[in-house]
């Protein structure tokens, strides 16, 4: 199964910072990554899918980019309800996988 | 508006069966694959399996194959996951997903899940 390694695993930050994760997957998935952002207590919710699509309805201060092991979400300028968790997922082979997740916690 | 509600889960001793459902509302059911992604508690996200639009092919983790079935009727817009052989690493809250297309292979719309303990 591909591994996704996600890091940092957590981070603190002030609302508007620059916020970057990356997520590194253990052999190449073209641009075969989504990433999720998940609420204490709530279900997941897609922000971006092919690697840097953003999906419908989600701010573009969210952004996505990279291809083959090495990828990226990037928060431009972070806001109060975006501190969460985020996890990475690839969909370039079964079984899908998900990253461990980055938890963004406010400084 | 896209609505899945999961139901089923409960407490159930090691090696026990369950059966998930999802209830689908808000879109064509029969026109785009179904997940399953489960969450221990206090851990990450894990994909357990997935259907096609159809039922025509299934796909599942390796921790699950061959213990649990994901199946769909499409005549009543339900998704199931039927658990058997339970062990006390299956406890977590179970979240049935919507595809965006017959087989994208992401989660768009998510339930708001079901807790399954597995403990005697």
């Amino acid at each position: 199964a591909i591994q996704l390694t996600q890091s940092p695993s957590s981070l603190s930050a002030s609302v508007g910072d620059r916020v970057t994760i990356t997520c590194r997957a253990s052999q190449g998935i073209s641009s075969a990554l989504a990433w999720y952002q998940q609420k204490p207590g709530k279900a997941p919710k897609l922000l971006i899918y092919d690697a840097s699509s953003l999906e419908s309805g989600v701010p573009s201060r969210f952004s996505g980019s990279g291809s083959g092991t090495d990828f990226t979400l990037t928060i431009s300028s972070l806001q109060p309800e975006d501190f969460a968790t985020y996890y990475c997922q690839q969909f370039n082979n079964y079984p899908l996988t998900f990253g461990g997740g980055t938890k963004v916690e406010i400084k | 508006q896209v609505q899945l509600v999961e139901s089923g889960g409960g407490v159930v001793q090691p090696g026990g069966s369950l059966r998930l459902s999802c209830a689908a509302s808000g879109f064509t059911f029969s026109s785009y694959g179904m997940h399953w992604v489960r969450q221990a508690p206090g851990k990450g996200l894990e994909w357990v399996a997935f259907i096609r639009y159809d039922g025509s092919n299934k796909y599942y983790a390796d921790s699950v194959k061959g213990r649990f079935t994901i199946s769909r009727d499409n005549s009543k817009n339900t998704l199931y996951l039927q658990m058997n052989s339970l062990r006390a690493e299956d406890t977590a809250v179970y979240y049935c997903a919507k595809d965006p297309g017959q087989q994208w292979l992401v989660c768009n719309y998510w339930g708001q899940g079901t807790l399954v303990t597995v403990s005697s």
